[in-house]
């Protein structure tokens, strides 16, 4: 059975944090996403990475970064937490080629206060 | 104006009835076309899966792209209380090893 684990279901934190959300998958899976998805704007790309320390900025990059050092796993990093960054975080991975299934983690609630 | 445009709804049916999501875009380039499905609380699940025009049918779902009109749709047929959830679009131009653009996403409730 296919799965992709993030590290935490809720989380809260004070602003000016440093925060990370982990992610791994257990599909030997090449591309990993994180999304952020906030109501009435749906899923939104924060970075992907192709390959083992690849990474590729999506559309909203600004106040994140990631970091992938082993290919099961993907790390989001809030360098300073901000209210505007309370979300929720998807976690997805993908097989190389082309538009192949993306599968999701359980996401994580994050409450920056 | 955003690449994926999905009306957020929410769409409240009574049992039975057939449903209808559609979505929008504006990317030429977008040849991948899927229908997740997200339960509360849980993390999108693919449902459907489309490759350029046409239909595809599972069961009682049936996804309908029109790249003419760069146009997408998810019918249901028979909703059930269990089908209650939101659905998300997404859309890929298949050379990005996966990128997807998501729409807004629209929340369903079927009523018993």
């Amino acid at each position: 059975d296919v799965k992709v684990t993030q590290s935490s279901r809720y989380l809260v934190k004070r602003t000016g944090e440093k925060v990370f959300l982990e992610c791994v998958q257990d599909m030997d899976h090449e591309n990993m996403f994180w999304y952020r998805q906030d109501p009435g704007l749906g899923l939104r790309l924060i970075y992907f990475s192709y390959d083992v320390k690849m990474k590729e900025k999506g559309d909203i990059p600004e106040g994140y970064s990631v970091s992938r050092e082993k290919k099961e796993r993907f790390s989001l990093i809030l360098e300073s937490a901000s209210t505007n960054q309370t979300s929720m975080y998807l976690c997805a991975s993908s097989l190389t080629g082309v538009s192949t299934e993306a599968f999701f983690g359980q996401g994580t609630r994050l409450t920056v206060v | 104006q955003k690449e994926v445009e999905q009306d957020p709804g929410p769409l409240s049916v009574p049992e039975g009835a057939i449903v209808s999501l559609n979505c929008t875009y504006s990317n030429s380039a977008f040849q991948y076309f899927m229908w997740y499905r997200q339960y509360s609380r849980k993390g999108p699940e693919l449902l459907m899966y489309t490759y350029s025009s046409g239909n595809k049918e599972d069961g009682r779902f049936t996804a309908q792209v029109d790249k003419s009109s760069k146009y997408i749709s998810l019918f249901i047929r028979d909703s059930q209380p269990s089908d209650s959830a939101t659905y998300l679009c997404a859309m890929s131009a298949g050379n990005q090893g996966g990128k997807l653009i998501f729409g807004q996403g629209t929340e369903l409730s079927v009523k018993p």
